[in-house]
């Protein structure tokens, strides 16, 4: 089984719908990420979470909240999504002091219409 | 000027060449240095971590810093179709998130 795990793997949604996008993983890391992909521009940061009570806002976090709802789970929602919110979305987890390497789900390709 | 610079390509070689992927950084903090490799409709899995200036090699794979230049690249030897993927550097320094680079797009042709 995969280590980080997400649901769902695609999303068509239409303008002004909210959307959750839900991570979990197996390998008992502290601390997990929601990036967006988008072509030419890399992969940006969210939000990030380095424990289940300590929550950050990332490059680009408007129009995205966040639950940590475990070790193991971290959500991403869309609370009105609109077209530019199209992308494709990973979560990641690392282990944290001192160990950086980051560790990617499938992804999650996100249509708004 | 970008934290992290990386020519997009894309590359595109022949099987069996030498591949070299590079990135450029400003932020002299960066002490961790990662290469990952993502494949088309992919996450990015990682390919190579070193800590230092200096050399790694992993099989087919070298991966090379230069702090002095705020440099680093990764080397391909005898590159294989399956290699053909889009490669990302990613770097930290002491704020525990990864910065990445944009990724190179390579395709190595039977």
């Amino acid at each position: 089984d995969a280590d980080v795990t997400q649901t769902p793997r695609n999303r068509i949604t239409k303008t002004g719908k909210r959307i959750m996008l839900e991570c979990s993983q197996t390998k008992g890391h502290d601390r997990m990420y929601w990036y967006r992909q988008d072509p030419g521009l890399g992969l940006q940061l969210i939000y990030y979470s380095f424990d289940v009570k300590d929550i950050n806002k990332g490059e680009i976090s408007d129009g995205y909240s966040v639950s940590r709802q475990a070790q193991a789970k971290f959500s991403l929602s869309l609370e009105s999504a609109i077209p530019n919110q199209t992308a494709l979305y990973f979560c990641a987890t690392s282990e944290g002091y001192g160990q950086e390497t980051q560790y990617f789900g499938p992804g999650t390709r996100l249509l708004v219409l | 000027q970008k934290e992290v610079e990386q020519d997009p390509g894309p590359l595109s070689v022949p099987e069996g060449a030498i591949v070299s992927l590079n990135c450029t950084y400003s932020n002299s903090a960066f002490q961790y240095f990662m290469w990952y490799r993502q494949y088309s409709r992919k996450g990015p899995e990682l390919l190579m971590y070193t800590y230092s200036s200096g050399n790694k090699e992993d099989g087919r794979f070298t991966a090379q810093v230069d702090k002095s230049s705020k440099y680093i690249s990764l080397f391909i030897r005898d590159s294989q179709p399956s290699d053909s993927a889009t490669y990302l550097c990613a770097m930290e320094g002491g704020s525990e998130k990864l910065v990445f680079g944009k990724g190179t797009k390579l395709t190595v042709n039977p």
